[in-house]
């Protein structure tokens, strides 16, 4: 079975922290993505990698970096976390084993900033 | 720019009832679409996907829907709606990139099934 594992399902920061979310799969998958989830907005890309290394923006970068040093994890971070992205984010992978073109979901982690 | 609309932003309907939900998708070339569903608490999961051939897809659960291109629309069907179908459902569409693909979603659907 794929299996995605993302390292806190809730955390609770303060603003101004330097935050991170980790993501881990277990299966040679070449591509990650990491979305953030709002009421009545849906899925919103962040960033995605498709090598070890190699990083695109998504729809909504700004205030978000990424890490991606070994296949299995990608790495988003929030150089300075405010309210405004208190969220849900959910992390996916794509490729490998899996049909080219779906995504498979991480249970997501519930931030909270203060 | 690739897109995709829910309309329904609630929608509630009795235990054993049928149930429709709508999505209608903008797009250049032949779409990929998805459907997934998210219980409270979880992440999301797949419930089918459409690719090319047969228009009307099979999925987990119970799930079908059917591509219309004349419409564009993929809209999700159940028979009869269960007490543990209630959550959240979200249409995406894929986005061919350089490498893989990416997903454009809807907004999401709330379903709530009343006893």
């Amino acid at each position: 079975d794929v299996k995605v594992t993302q390292s806190s399902r809730y955390l609770v920061k303060r603003t101004g922290e330097k935050v991170f979310l980790e993501c881990v799969q277990d299966m040679d998958h070449e591509n990650m993505f990491w979305y953030r989830q709002d009421p009545g907005l849906g899925l919103r890309l962040i960033y995605f990698s498709y090598d070890v290394k190699m990083k695109e923006k998504g729809d909504i970068p700004e205030g978000y970096s990424v890490s991606r040093e070994k296949k299995e994890r990608f790495s988003l971070i929030l150089e300075s976390a405010s309210t405004n992205q208190t969220s849900m984010y959910l992390c996916a992978i794509q490729g490998g084993l899996l049909n080219n073109n779906e995504q498979f979901f991480g249970p997501g982690t519930r931030l909270t900033v203060l | 720019a690739q897109s995709v609309t829910q309309p329904d932003i609630h929608i509630t309907v009795s235990e054993g009832a049928s149930l429709e939900l709508r999505c209608n998708y903008s797009y250049g070339a032949t779409p990929y679409l998805f459907w997934y569903v998210q219980s409270p608490g979880q992440g999301l999961q797949l419930l089918l996907k459409y690719f090319s051939g047969d228009t009307l897809v099979q999925g987990i659960k119970g799930f079908e829907a059917e591509f219309k291109r004349s419409q564009s629309s993929f809209n999700l069907r159940k028979p009869s709606v269960h007490w543990s179908d209630a959550a959240e459902y979200f249409c995406a569409v894929g986005q061919t990139m350089e490498y893989g693909n990416k997903l454009v979603f809807g907004a999401g659907t709330i379903l709530r099934v009343k006893s």
